[in-house]
């Protein structure tokens, strides 16, 4: 089954506690995004990727980082988590431009 | 202006009736466009690709005005299932062809 997973769906952390969420997806889809949403701002988008180590800063990529070392994984990564960043995260990838995204069941982030 | 723009509602409508919801874009150059439904805390889902001509899927049908920069999703005959939010997403041209997406407009159903 094509799909897009993340993990953990759930988390609960404090202040300054490095965290990762993973993202793997079985498509062999070359690009892959992440999301935050928040109510009334809709998407936005973190990061994304076109390939294998090529990332590059979407629009909210303050306090955030990712890694692209293989195909289909694609984690972010919280150095030092704050409360604004309490959220709910998606990861997305596509084909190519002008497809479709499939997304991620997401995470959702709460940083006491 | 945001880039991707849709009223958020919500919509109350009883079964059966017919709604619509319009979405306007500010970059002319987009070139691909979508609806996507998502269900609350669930990940978005793809409903239906937008295309110039316009399309119908069933009780959905989708229009693009590109002169006016704005597309629509009308929804006939709507089923207690179809309460949702609608996202109206708008593929841009160049580079990574980022993908916008509106807030969203909320659909409830009701008997």
């Amino acid at each position: 089954e094509a799909q897009v997973t993340q993990n953990p769906r759930y988390l609960i952390t404090v202040t300054g506690k490095k965290l990762t969420v993973t993202c793997s997806q079985n498509m062999n889809h070359e690009y892959m995004s992440w999301y935050r949403q928040d109510p009334g701002l809709g998407l936005r988008q973190i990061y994304y990727s076109m390939n294998v180590e090529v990332t590059d800063k979407g629009d909210v990529p303050e306090g955030y980082k990712v890694s692209r070392k293989e195909k289909r994984n694609f984690p972010l990564i919280l150095e030092s988590p704050s409360p604004n960043q309490t959220s709910l995260y998606f990861c997305a990838s596509r084909e190519t431009h002008g497809t479709e995204a499939f997304f991620g069941q997401g995470t959702r982030l709460t940083v006491v | 202006r945001k880039e991707v723009e849709q009223d958020p509602g919500p919509f109350n409508v009883p079964e059966g009736a017919t709604v619509a919801f319009n979405c306007t874009y500010s970059n002319s150059a987009s070139q691909s466009f979508f609806w996507y439904r998502q269900d609350c805390r669930k990940e978005p889902k793809l409903l239906m690709s937008v295309y110039s001509s316009g399309n119908e899927d069933g009780r959905f049908t989708a229009q693009l005005n590109r002169a006016s920069q704005y597309i629509s999703l009308l929804i006939r005959d709507s089923k207690l299932s179809d309460s949702a939010t609608y996202l109206c997403v708008v593929n841009e041209s160049g580079g990574y062809n980022k993908l916008i997406f509106g807030a969203g407009t909320r659909l409830a159903v009701h008997p």
